[in-house]
């Protein structure tokens, strides 16, 4: 069973579209995470959320939305695409008061 | 704030040598440190961490790593790499947030190339 499971794990979109990137974690954990790896493999935490209410926001354009239906889902939208935003996007969660995190496999967006 | 960093951004070794990969942070208190690697296309896997304790962390894969205070390291060391440990390897230190959870910074990595 796949403990945080992201979808889809490619993404190819024209400048200007909307597109969402979805995450689920089965682990029961309160709190999930959005990561952005850029092309130099630097990895910078985007949003953290806990139980459906977010934590950190880390000067992440408004074009980014993250948008957590319930503890065990958070997904990303992303408006306006542009050439910049082309990233493998992590997802992760953890338990309440632990510092370990449990990342999925990554989206890679490609922004064409 | 925390920082990390891993000096060495590409190291070569041969297969069946020894490894040691450098890791300094810059933490105001004890901190949490974690080893990911992360397999070319592949997400981000949990080598081995450090909360408190024994200062030498055993992982998987046969990974190891010492915590050292007094210089702020945390090296990740194998003594015999196989072909299979060629890999994008980051050192992370977490800090524990009070709305809950936890943020991780990353150092820039250290890609590993074992040669045959």
């Amino acid at each position: 069973d796949t403990a945080v499971s992201q979808t889809p794990k490619y993404l190819v979109t024209q400048m200007g579209n909307d597109k969402s990137i979805k995450c689920e974690q089965n682990l029961g954990h309160d709190t999930m995470y959005w990561y952005k790896q850029d092309s130099k493999k630097f990895l910078k935490i985007m949003f953290s959320y806990n139980n459906k209410e977010l934590i950190i926001n880390e000067t992440v354009p408004n074009r980014f939305s993250p948008k957590s239906p319930d503890k065990a889902h958070l997904n990303l939208h992303i408006n306006s695409l542009e050439l910049g935003d082309s990233a493998v996007y992590f997802c992760a969660s953890s338990r309440r008061g632990d510092a370990e995190a449990f990342f999925g496999q990554g989206t890679r967006l490609t922004v064409v | 704030a925390q920082s990390v960093t891993q000096p060495d951004i590409h190291i070569t070794v041969s297969e069946g040598a020894s490894l040691e990969l450098r890791c300094n942070y810059s933490y105001g208190a004890t901190p949490y440190l974690f080893w990911y690697v992360q397999s070319p296309g592949q997400g981000l896997q949990l080598l081995l961490k450090y909360f408190s304790g024994d200062t030498l962390v055993q992982g998987i894969k046969g990974f190891e790593a010492e915590f050292k205070r007094s210089q702020s390291s945390f090296n990740l060391r194998k003594p015999s790499v196989h072909w299979s440990d060629a890999a994008e390897y980051f050192c992370a230190v977490g800090d524990l947030l009070t709305g809950g959870g936890n943020k991780l910074t990353f150092g820039t990595g250290t890609q590993l190339k074992v040669e045959l």
